[in-house]
């Protein structure tokens, strides 16, 4: 069975920093291209950052470009991202996600990022 | 990249169908057929419904369907049911660098 399990989460000061994990199980975590997307209370999904196979790739969405940092280990199965200056913004439920050909076909159950004073 | 549009709220009564629309561009929706659904329980983590357009996953009833048509895709749930009831995202990827844009949700309530 496929296991995501992030953790890290918590509350932080703006121009804090956190860094959130994801533990994988269940799959060859090492053959999957690997995303974040979150979700502020109440609101929408946001695609946050997405990571080859490799970790040779990344790419980010605008509004956390040169804040955050995606990467893995992929001897340890685990997916990682780094946020630095946080904003109030930035609060939200963050969810590990497997890619599969284009399709998000396996989510964690989310980590809480809450960033306030 | 705009979030793809969705209306945000739909609904319909028990066995009956409810068609959610996704628009977005000729940059995202019009150039891919790789668009996906997720329906969403309170306080839950999203579950994949369709992908590629009209694919379900193995598990996911027939009564899920999807299609494009041009730079709007659409998502129908036909026979409603009262696990039916929950919000939908679409998706679509929009290019290597933007793998992945979101529509902003639709609230399926089975009166």
């Amino acid at each position: 069975e496929v296991q995501l399990v992030e953790s890290g989460g918590g509350l932080v000061q703006p121009g804090g920093s956190l860094r959130l994990s994801c533990a994988a199980s269940g799959f060859t975590f090492s053959n999957y291209w690997m995303h974040w997307v979150r979700q502020a209370p109440g609101k929408g999904l946001v695609w946050v950052s997405r990571i080859k196979t490799d970790g040779s790739t990344k790419v980010y969405a605008d509004s956390v470009k040169g804040r955050f940092t995606i990467s893995r280990d992929n001897a340890k199965n685990t997916l990682y991202l780094q946020m630095n200056s946080l904003r109030a913004e930035d609060t939200a439920l963050y969810y590990c996600v497997r890619d599969l050909d284009w399709k998000m076909d396996s989510w964690g159950q989310g980590t809480l990022v809450t960033v306030s004073s | 990249q705009s979030a793809l549009t969705q209306p945000p709220s739909a609904s319909g009564s028990p066995g009956q169908s409810v068609t959610i629309s996704c628009t977005g561009t000729s940059s995202d929706v019009g150039a891919y057929n790789h668009v996906s659904w997720y329906q969403q329980h309170p306080g839950k983590a999203p579950k994949l419904v369709i992908y590629d357009v009209s694919k379900r996953p193995s598990g996911v009833p027939d009564r899920f369907s999807g299609s494009k048509s041009g730079n709007t895709a659409s998502l129908t749930v036909s026979g409603l049911q009262a696990e039916d009831e929950a919000d939908y995202y679409c998706s679509s990827y929009a290019g290597s660098n933007i793998p992945c844009v979101f529509g902003t949700g639709t609230k399926v309530t089975v009166l």
